[in-house]
């Protein structure tokens, strides 16, 4: 079983969509959460971290839920310019030392 | 400032050959990380430098793979002999030794290696 796991997708949604992705993971010692955004043959970019009271951040909300172990990413008003991989990600260190464990990813494509 | 820089960017190399692979980190970053992405899997971390120093090696994959990072600046990742499973887009990442403040791995380019 991978450590976090995630819906490949992918998700084609037209634009002005909103679009959730989720993933859940597997170690109960993790301490950090992160959404990263990764594009076509790019590097991973961090998107935004993920708190239990949830946060937002413009267009985007993650929230974490510790007890169900998951981790949700909502994207309002989707633009064309969203169309990337999401990627969920986990450390379990709390100050984000040491190594990152990530999920498959999640394949956006916003449509005009 | 410039960001996390990795060479080369492409690599093709025939199954037996040895290849070297370079990150230049953000100046400043004690922490160095090297990641690796293979054809339909999830990234995954192969090893920790702080400074110069090993601190988690726990991702490589066996002792084909060999990471140095003299004088806790750049960093290098040989592959010698390389095997076909090698092939992947290997990431360099650094973050600041920032104590309790939340950190920020930030990732470079990335290095295409193709093993033939």
């Amino acid at each position: 079983r991978k450590e976090v796991e995630q819906d490949p997708g992918p998700f084609n949604v037209p634009e002005g969509a909103t679009v959730a992705f989720n993933c859940t993971y597997s170690n109960s010692a993790s301490q950090s959460f992160f959404w990263y955004r990764q594009d076509c043959r790019k590097e991973p970019k961090l998107l935004m971290s993920v708190y239990s009271s949830g946060n937002e951040d413009g267009r985007f909300t993650a929230q974490l839920n510790r007890a169900s172990q998951y981790i949700s990413l909502l994207i309002r008003d989707s633009k064309l310019s969203d169309s990337a991989t999401y990627l969920c990600v986990v450390n379990k260190s709390p100050s984000n030392t040491g190594k990152l464990i990530f999920g498959q990813g999640t394949t956006l494509q916003v449509k005009p | 400032e410039a960001g996390v820089t990795q060479f080369p960017s492409h690599s093709v190399i025939e199954k037996g050959q040895t290849v070297t692979l370079r990150c230049d980190p953000i100046s400043g970053h004690d922490n160095l990380y090297w990641y690796r992405r293979v054809m339909g899997k999830e990234i995954k971390f192969l090893l920790h430098f702080v400074k110069e120093s090993k601190q988690d090696e726990s991702g490589m994959p066996n002792n084909r793979f060999l990471a140095e990072r003299t004088g806790g600046t750049y960093s290098t990742l040989k592959v010698q002999p390389a095997e076909l499973e090698d092939s992947g887009v290997y990431f360099c990442a650094s973050s600041e030794l920032a104590g309790y403040k939340e950190d920020t791995q930030y990732f470079g380019p990335g290095t295409r290696l193709t093993v033939l």
